[in-house]
């Protein structure tokens, strides 16, 4: 089955610095990719999505980028705020596998004014 | 529009009683979703449910845990002799009739604590 990896599993940055959180997964038939903020004893928030078929995704301050033939995907957060400081996950979906989604197990991300 | 809305928040079962989480969809979603979040994990998937329906359970153990959609009212989460091993935050998530059905919405959980 699919296996995703995320590193790393902790992140500390300075206000103003980015951030970059990277995954891996294991099964070339995935092609939808979420990440997820979840903030202390909140549900996950979808923050920005791509699909297989996408190289880059941008949305304000955070972009995603796939590298399909090396089956990892990375999110990029510029300009970081305190309010920025959650825990992120990953995701993939294998094709056909509506809604069931692999996670990876997290980057608890802080950032320091 | 109000998001997903799970209750209760906190659950406290015994060892070997009942656990019945709730869960309502957004409005306009059909498609409900059941996750289980352990602590430092990530969240793992049991459930896809629509009306009526079950579409995938493979993520669902095989004894004690059931799901329902019904008709009418929430999806509910239904847990049979809890164990400790059962404790942890369970999500539910919905999504739309549509292209972006695979976007998932979360409530914001279910703890449950089994003494």
């Amino acid at each position: 089955g699919e296996n995703v990896e995320q590193h790393p599993s902790t992140l500390s940055v300075q206000e103003g610095d980015s951030a970059v959180i990277k995954c891996t997964y294991s099964d070339s038939a995935s092609n939808y990719f979420p990440w997820y903020k979840q903030e202390l004893g909140k549900g996950p928030q979808l923050i920005i999505d791509i699909r297989s078929n996408v190289g880059e995704k941008k949305d304000q301050r955070i972009a995603v980028t796939l590298n399909k033939t090396a089956k990892h995907f990375s999110l990029h957060i510029t300009e970081t705020q305190p309010e920025d400081s959650a825990v992120y996950f990953c995701a993939a979906q294998l094709r056909g596998s509506q809604g069931n989604l692999i996670f990876g197990k997290g980057t608890k991300l802080s950032v320091k004014p | 529009n109000a998001g997903v809305m799970q209750n209760p928040r906190h659950l406290v079962r015994r060892r070997g009683q009942e656990a019945r989480l709730r869960c309502s969809p957004m409005k306009g979603h059909s498609h409900v979703y059941w996750y289980r979040q352990l602590p430092e994990e990530g969240l793992k998937f049991m459930v896809y449910l629509q009306k009526e329906n079950i579409i995938d359970e493979s993520g669902m153990p095989k004894e004690r845990f059931s799901a329902e959609f019904p008709k009418e009212g929430p999806s509910i989460l239904r847990i049979q002799q809890v164990v400790r091993g059962d404790s942890a935050a369970y999500f539910c998530a919905s999504s739309p009739d549509s292209d972006l059905r695979e976007k998932l919405f979360f409530g914001s959980g279910t703890q449950l604590s089994v003494l």
